[in-house]
């Protein structure tokens, strides 16, 4: 919703460049990770996501990878633009439990 | 293909009174869950509908219930408003559990 993210970490990118958010996730059981960006009086919109089967995943200008070992999801974002300016969640979810547990959130800012 | 849908879109109460939000899932699906998002925090769980049962809830106290209907649409139920309950409350619908979740944009909730 409005103002979402005031005190969430930055990351500042200049357009054209590519992005990468990190998130550390917190259960070493969690098997399914959603990528979500969210503008400012919106809900969470969905990106990407990733199984615990693979490391890695690529959509259209986005790729998310994932690091069992450390607990650690990145998501790439290629070739930014002013319309990716938003605040980014990574989300984790485990199977048997049906909660989705999200983490801080990064804001990206995309300077022209 | 409608999203998930929800109203009111802003709310304002003040202490002790009680407030109904309303969720319409995205079509086809039959899993409804609530998320609770404080000013730049990342979405907190509150519970998940199916089959209009609570099949998990989040850490939240009693006066947080909620209601699935047949047509799988969802209403949240916060009473005994406290000031710490504003926030932006968001619906959140998939397919199953552990699918991707889709939100709808939200209720902002202002008590006073």
């Amino acid at each position: 919703g409005e103002n979402v993210g005031l005190h969430l970490p930055t990351l500042s990118v200049q357009e054209g460049d590519n992005s990468i958010i990190n998130c550390a996730y917190s259960n070493s059981a969690s098997d399914y990770f959603i990528w979500y960006k969210q503008e400012s009086g919106k809900g969470p919109q969905f990106i990407i996501d990733i199984r615990s089967n693979m490391d890695k995943r690529q959509g259209q200008r986005v790729t998310v990878l994932l690091n069992k070992t450390v607990k650690h999801l990145s998501l790439q974002i290629a070739a930014t633009q002013p319309g990716d300016s938003a605040v980014y969640f990574c989300a984790e979810c485990t199977s048997g439990t049906y909660k989705y547990i999200f983490g801080t959130g990064t804001r990206l800012k995309v300077l022209a | 293909d409608a999203g998930v849908t929800q109203s009111p879109t802003h709310l304002i109460k003040t202490r002790g009174q009680q407030v109904t939000l309303r969720c319409s899932p995205k079509s086809g699906h039959d899993t409804v869950s609530w998320y609770q998002q404080a000013l730049g925090q990342g979405p907190q769980f509150i519970f998940q509908y199916y089959e209009e049962e609570e099949r998990q809830r989040g850490n939240f106290p009693d006066r947080f219930s909620g209601h699935q209907f047949p047509n799988y649409s969802s209403e949240l139920n916060v009473n005994a408003l406290l000031l710490g309950d504003s926030a932006l409350y968001l619906c959140a619908s998939s397919l199953g559990s552990n699918e991707k979740l889709f939100f709808g944009s939200g209720t902002q909730l202002s008590v006073l």
